[in-house]
């Protein structure tokens, strides 16, 4: 069946990294773009933007540029997020969602919690 | 960007009852909009897809319209497990925004 299996929750000191993995099973990796999106405490659903698994090239939305880094193991079915010098704001809880047309956003991970904190 | 004006924030209603949740667009997204829950474990399932399509698997007391700007999400009958959040998306035009959120709670 169709999985999307995300890592392990994170904590983390402020200025630090993290890698969040996302591996996708049951379908073509290549055939469905992978999307994150981002939800703080008790906040709503973020879209950060979204890597193209057939070409490697990530998209990122406005809020998300420069520290946010989307990239495969397309070997291993799999998408990671990076977060680049962690800011107390980017705790949160974050989503790998798949989508191609006619099939938008239909499968999510289960959710990978990050804690910021010194 | 479009934004997503979902309304009601929180929804007070009794079990058996008919609820219904908006979905504004600040502009027309040709009926690209899915809507999603969340339960409190945190978990997000599609629930319905391209405005009115109903997810395989999901219940048929759930359903969905709407054209343009406004669209809709309705339980025609509230059952205990559909006690969660639910969340509008738009996907006519990156970035793929969404609603703010309405939490569905018992009265």
């Amino acid at each position: 069946q169709i999985q999307l299996v995300q890592s392990g929750p994170e904590l983390k000191k402020p200025g630090e990294s993290v890698k969040i993995s996302c591996k996708a099973s049951g379908y073509t990796f290549t055939n469905y773009g992978m999307y994150w999106v981002k939800q703080a405490p008790g906040q709503g659903l973020q879209y950060m933007g979204w890597i193209n698994t057939e070409t490697g090239k990530p998209t990122y939305a406005d809020d998300f540029k420069g520290r946010f880094v989307f990239f495969l193991e397309t070997s291993a079915s799999t998408a990671y997020l990076q977060i680049n010098n962690l800011k107390n704001e980017d705790m949160a809880t974050y989503f790998c969602a798949r989508r191609r047309p006619g099939s938008p956003f239909d499968y999510w991970g289960q959710g990978v919690m990050v804690t910021v904190s010194s | 960007d479009i934004q997503m004006t979902q309304s009601p924030s929180t929804l007070p209603a009794s079990l058996g009852e008919r609820v219904t949740i908006n979905c504004r667009a600040s502009r027309g997204i040709s009926n690209n909009l899915n809507w999603y829950q969340q339960k409190p474990d945190g978990t997000i399932k599609r629930l319905i897809y391209y405005t009115s399509n109903l997810q395989s698997g999901v219940p048929s007391r759930f359903s969905g319209s709407g054209s343009g700007t406004d669209y809709s999400l309705t339980i025609s009958s509230l059952e205990p497990e559909d006690l969660a959040m639910y969340y509008c998306q738009q996907y006519a035009s990156s970035p793929y925004t969404f609603g703010a959120g309405t939490k569905l709670e018992l009265k």
